[in-house]
This record gives structure tokens, C-alpha cells and sequence, in this order.
């Protein structure tokens, strides 16, 4: 079965460079997800989109942005990169009309390394 | 504010016996929640989930418990098996997950499954 596609699956940027990961969810899922997970860490929760639409909001940084495309894939957008923003970005996705509690699915992640 | 706790960070289990993953949650507004295992390199994967209208919820191996008085709930795996050796994550959203709503996670405990 198709997953979430993730890329790139390594990035290694300077400090104050931007990058640009992007998400393509599982076909006819319309809610993506993108968490951040530091080091040792438990995956933090960034921001998440439905339908094309900004749904709720986390610890996403002002340097970073999102936006959802009219085909449901999302691109994360980080800007004056920092070295603290070195760590393992998941995107997730789900369908919204599945079930009000279908689970969300995971990407294998992309590894930013700020350096 | 640390809502989803894991306090073993890890555990060690024979093979063939069971394991028993233990997660506590401050927040009493969350009222789904979801384990699931990552293996190193890989996004996380559903395991199984309770709704807070439940006390426990059984798929083959994995039995979640939920014991909303104490905010605790717990996966077991039972007989467990060498190929469950990964990392566990407690997960919780207040609320269904319709419309983007965001999961909180656990800090993880690492299980290995000894031969």
C-alpha cells in the first residue's frame, strides 16, 4: 500500500541558509501533519493542515511556514536556519472521512542537519 | 509542560512473555489515545488506539488499558517477540482527530525482546 512519501530523507544546510521539505500523503488523504523530533526526544507537533486549510497550530517557529497544495501534498519552509533546528521532521497524514479517529500515518522523515 | 509522560525510558522482556508499557497524562481533556512503535530510520507506525469510552481495547497480541481516574494507560504485548524490539510512543489528542487535530506524544520507551 502506498505510505507518505517524504523528501528529501537527508538535508544538511548552513546556519542562516533556508530549506524546504515536502510531504506527499497517502492518495485520497486530505489532513497532513508535520512534527519535529530533537534528539532523544518525543516528536513535537509543528502545525497541521485540512484541506488545503491551516487546523491547528504548535511550537512552529515565526522562521518556519507551511501551506498545503491544491493536490494535498505540504511543504515545510525554514528560513535563518539554526543549529537547533538540526532533527528528524515527520510528516503524517490521514482521511478526515474515514473515521473521526482513523490514525494518522506516518512518513519515514526527513533529517535536517544545520551545521 | 511535559501532557503525555513515559517514565521507563526503557525495557528489557523475554521473549515469550509479556510486556507491559506504561504511559500517564496530565491533561483530563484528552479523550482519544494511540500507541505506536518506531523502528530507527522509519516514521511511526499505529498500533491501536482507545477512545476514553473504553477501558480496554484488544488487537491480537496488543491489549491497550485505559484507566481514566489514574490517567494511565498501558500496552501489552503478550507473547512478545523479537521483532517488537523498537521504540513505543504514547500518543493523545482531546477530542477525535477529525479536521487536523493535532496528537501529543510520550517520550518513548525503548523495548528490546531478548532471545
Amino acid at each position: 500500500a502506498a505510505g507518505v512519501i517524504q523528501s528529501p530523507r537527508h538535508l544538511i544546510k548552513e546556519k542562516r541558509e533556508t530549506a524546504t521539505l515536502k510531504c506527499y500523503p497517502i492518495p485520497r488523504h486530505d489532513t497532513v501533519y508535520w512534527y519535529q523530533q530533537g534528539p532523544g526526544q518525543d516528536p513535537q507537533f509543528l502545525i497541521s493542515f485540512y484541506e488545503k486549510m491551516q487546523s491547528d497550530k504548535g511550537s512552529i517557529p515565526d522562521r518556519f511556514s507551511a501551506q498545503q497544495f491544491s493536490d494535498y501534498h505540504s511543504e515545510l519552509n525554514m528560513s535563518s536556519l539554526e543549529l537547533g533546528d538540526s532533527a528528524l521532521y515527520f510528516c503524517a497524514s490521514r482521511n478526515a472521512r474515514d473515521s473521526t479517529n482513523s490514525p494518522l500515518h506516518f512518513g519515514n522523515g526527513t533529517r535536517l542537519t544545520v551545521t | 509542560d511535559q501532557q503525555v509522560k513515559q517514565n521507563s525510558p526503557s525495557l528489557s522482556v523475554q521473549e515469550g512473555r509479556i510486556s507491559i508499557l506504561n504511559c500517564d497524562y496530565t491533561n483530563s481533556m484528552f479523550d482519544y489515545f494511540l500507541w505506536y512503535k518506531k523502528y530507527p530510520a522509519e516514521g511511526p507506525t499505529f498500533l491501536i488506539s482507545i477512545s476514553s469510552i473504553k477501558d480496554k481495547n484488544e488487537d491480537g497480541r496488543f491489549t491497550v488499558f485505559l484507566n481514566k481516574s489514574a490517567k494511565h494507560l498501558s500496552l501489552h504485548i503478550v507473547p512478545s517477540q523479537p521483532g517488537d524490539s523498537a521504540v513505543y510512543f504514547c500518543a493523545a489528542s482531546v477530542g477525535n482527530l477529525g479536521g487536523g487535530n493535532k496528537l501529543t506524544f510520550g517520550t518513548g520507551t525503548q523495548l528490546k525482546v531478548e532471545l
